[in-house]
């Protein structure tokens, strides 16, 4: 079974500044897709980015960018030039190709807070 | 025109009743999927559909029924609601497998 795990349960930055969160999954697929969602105190889940594992490039999305080390099972993002919005908890998410197993594995979250 | 939606947001009900949520996307989308968020905000699915075709059932109690009446929609049922049942319920659907997944706005169900 896959898991996936973030080490960091709280984060806090000021804002402006650069942040990186953790997540490190564990797979013996090798064709599988990874998530960063973010989950603001409105409830809604938002895709932050998305990267394949057959794609080498780390993926970006402006200021949100990932560093995916495939051979040590690590996907970590990076928030650049952080704003008060980007206060939300932060979901790694797994997803890998199987009969009947495609589905979302989550991560326990990291609760993001940007000070003012 | 919000492309995953949810009906109710928020329902409150005691223990012992049955009730139902409902999920529509606009998206044209061939799955769709439910999640459960506990209160330490873990999530974790359910089930989901392709294309009205139940794939993923993960061990859930079968007090919770999901309906698929056609691809645009996927409702929750769910029997003799419990206090455990209380969490969040998101609804999601995607193109394909690998494609990503758009959450409704979740549906906060309290069991009193």
């Amino acid at each position: 079974a896959q898991t996936v795990t973030q080490s960091q349960p709280e984060m806090s930055v000021q804002e402006a500044e650069t942040v990186t969160l953790s997540c490190t999954y564990d797979t013996s697929e090798s064709n599988y897709y990874l998530f960063w969602y973010k989950q603001p105190p409105s409830r809604q889940m938002i895709l932050v980015i998305r990267q394949e594992a057959y794609k080498q490039q780390n993926a970006t999305e402006n200021r949100f960018s990932v560093n995916f080390q495939k051979a040590a099972k690590s996907f970590s993002l990076k928030i650049s030039d952080s704003q008060l919005g980007d206060t939300a908890m932060y979901f790694c998410a797994f997803m890998s190709r199987g009969f009947g197993n495609e589905k979302l594995t989550f991560g326990t979250g990291t609760r993001l807070t940007i000070i003012p | 025109d919000t492309a995953v939606s949810q009906t109710p947001k928020y329902l409150v009900t005691q223990m012992g009743n049955d009730k139902s949520i409902k999920c529509e996307q606009n998206l044209g989308h061939d799955t769709m999927y439910w999640y459960k968020q506990d209160s330490k905000k873990f999530l974790k699915i359910m089930f989901s559909y392709n294309n009205k075709e139940l794939i993923i059932n993960e061990t859930v109690p079968n007090r919770f029924s999901p309906k698929s009446p056609d691809k645009a929609h996927l409702n929750l049922h769910i029997n003799s609601l419990e206090l455990g049942d209380s969490a969040v319920y998101f609804c999601a659907s995607s193109q394909d497998w690998a494609d990503t997944q758009y959450f409704g706005p979740g549906t906060r169900l309290t069991v009193l």
